[in-house]
C-alpha cells in the first residue's frame, strides 16, 4: 500500500510563476524525506533531503527551495519558475520498520511543465 | 564521490525468456547497498530488489535475481521468465551504509521492453 503522497500530479505553469508541490507521508514517524527529479530520458537527481522538521540540505543549486513545516510534510517551492524547471519531481522517503530502514520508497511523481 | 554506470540504454527480451541487465559503480566504501527500482510507465518507482555488501549470497525475489561481485563493483539484475509487465525503466542505486541521510545515488536507466 502507499505511504508516500505528493500532489498535484500534473501541473503545467507558466514562466515566472510560483510553484509548491506538497509531500506527505503516512505510517511512519522522523522520517528522512528527499526530492528528486528526473529529466526527460535522465536519471534521478536529488534535490533535497531533510532529516527533520525544519532541516534541509540542498544538493545542488537551483531555482527551488524546500521546506520540511511538519514531520510528515516536505513541500518543494519556487518564487519564479524556469523553463529549465520543467521535469518529473519525485518525493520519496524511508519507513520506519527496522528490516526496511535502509530502503527508500518513492511517491508517485508529479510532471511539470514551464510553459 | 560515488558513481552508478548502466551501459545498457536499452534491451529487449521475449517473453518467457530470460534477460540481465548490467550495473556498475564506484566507490571507496567497504559497506553499502544496492539496489533496483522499477519504473513503469505510471512512473511510479518501485523496489525490485536489494543487497547489502557484507552479504556475499546473491539477494532474489522471485523471478528477479542478482549477481553481484563486489571486486569487481558490479550488479546486475536477472529477470527470469520475462512477463509483459516487466517492461518498464531499470534504475540500479547505490546507498553507503550508515549516517543519518539514506541518500540513494542512480544509474541513467535502462529501458526494458519485452516482445510477446
Amino acid at each position: 500500500s502507499q505511504t508516500i503522497h505528493q500532489w498535484p500530479a500534473t501541473l503545467v505553469q507558466p514562466v515566472g510563476s510560483p510553484l509548491s508541490l506538497e509531500c506527505t507521508v503516512e505510517g511512519t514517524s522522523n522520517p528522512n524525506l528527499y526530492w528528486y527529479r528526473q529529466a526527460a530520458g535522465r536519471g534521478l537527481q536529488l534535490l533535497f533531503y531533510s532529516v527533520g522538521i525544519g532541516q534541509i540540505s540542498s544538493e545542488v543549486p537551483q531555482n527551488l527551495s524546500a521546506s520540511r513545516p511538519q514531520d510528515r510534510q516536505f513541500i518543494l517551492s519556487s518564487k519564479k519558475l524556469l523553463l529549465s524547471d520543467s521535469g518529473f519531481y519525485l518525493c520519496a522517503g524511508h519507513r520506519g520498520s527496522r528490516s526496511l530502514r535502509n530502503t527508500i520508497y518513492f511517491g508517485e511523481g508529479s510532471w511539470l511543465t514551464v510553459v | 564521490a560515488q558513481t552508478v554506470t548502466q551501459s545498457q540504454p536499452e534491451m529487449s527480451v521475449q517473453e518467457a525468456e530470460t534477460v540481465t541487465l548490467s550495473c556498475t559503480y564506484d566507490t571507496s566504501e567497504s559497506d553499502y547497498y544496492l539496489f533496483w527500482y522499477k519504473q513503469p510507465p505510471s512512473r511510479q518507482m518501485i523496489l525490485v530488489i536489494r543487497q547489502e555488501a557484507y552479504k556475499q549470497q546473491n539477494a532474489t525475489e522471485n523471478r528477479f535475481s542478482v549477481n553481484f561481485q563486489k571486486a569487481a563493483k558490479s550488479f546486475s539484475l536477472k529477470i527470469s521468465d520475462s512477463q509483459l509487465g516487466d517492461a518498464a525503466m531499470y534504475f540500479c542505486a547505490y546507498r553507503k551504509l550508515g549516517g543519518s541521510n539514506y541518500k540513494l545515488t542512480f544509474g541513467k536507466g535502462t529501458l526494458l521492453t519485452v516482445n510477446p
